[in-house]
């Protein structure tokens, strides 16, 4: 168990749809990053947060949107459904800003679009 | 930019046997280089990481893995492999002059070992 948590574990939606993933990280990490992880794409770096602000943008569509809440928690909001949005979504914490500092991740969130 | 290459796609290991995973890398600074692993329907899990000093490491549930500056190298190492190790394997790298750079991850080995 790495201390981080994801919720859902599981999620079934309709193209078009809007949904929240939320990630709780560590207790004390002020890093939250979010991946996406599909069989064609393999794991790809979406945005990373720390301390509320947003620090590094990856390949996240402009569909999706995330923020870090004042007690570090984040949500992970994606809209406008598509099916190749179907993924395993993964939300992963460190103590700092990167670096050094290795990444914890959670269960992951699987996406299910239909 | 950095970059990470995993250029087997699955590595096929019986029990016992010395267990390896190559990786090589792409960094303009100097490398801080990563190993996870991730079992089915799991999150990754961190190995081992490199970030300065003696250039092999050590890990856990056995493993190691050496870092080769000259042939930007770092592959994954377990001497007796189990049939537990068998996973995706991920090696990822991050340029050590930029904090807040990401965490490249390569495209992932499938080890499969066999009993």
């Amino acid at each position: 168990d790495s201390g981080v948590t994801q919720t859902p574990k599981h999620l079934i939606t309709a193209t078009g749809q809007r949904v929240t993933l939320r990630c709780s990280p560590r207790s004390g990490d002020l890093s939250v990053y979010w991946y996406q992880q599909s069989l064609d794409q393999g794991l790809q770096f979406l945005i990373h947060y720390y301390n509320g602000e947003e620090r590094a943008k990856g390949n996240i569509l402009e569909r999706f949107s995330a923020q870090q809440f004042p007690d570090l928690h984040s949500e992970l909001n994606l809209s406008s459904l598509e099916l190749g949005d179907s993924a395993l979504y993964f939300c992963a914490s460190s103590p700092g800003p990167g670096g050094y500092n290795e990444q914890f991740f959670g269960p992951g969130t699987r996406l299910t679009v239909l | 930019a950095q970059s990470v290459a995993q250029p087997e796609d699955q590595v096929n290991v019986a029990e016992g046997n010395p267990l390896t995973v190559k990786c090589t890398y792409s960094v303009s600074g100097n490398p801080y280089l990563f190993w996870y692993v991730q079992y089915p329907n799991r999150g990754l899990q961190f190995l081992l990481k490199y970030i300065t000093g003696d250039n092999l490491v050590k890990g856990s549930y056995g493993f190691e893995a050496e870092f080769n500056k000259s042939q930007t190298s770092f592959h994954l190492k377990k001497p007796s492999a189990l049939v537990s190790d068998s996973a995706l394997y991920f090696c990822a790298v991050r340029d050590g002059r930029d904090s807040w750079g990401k965490l490249q991850f390569g495209a992932g080995t499938q080890v499969v070992v066999t009993p």
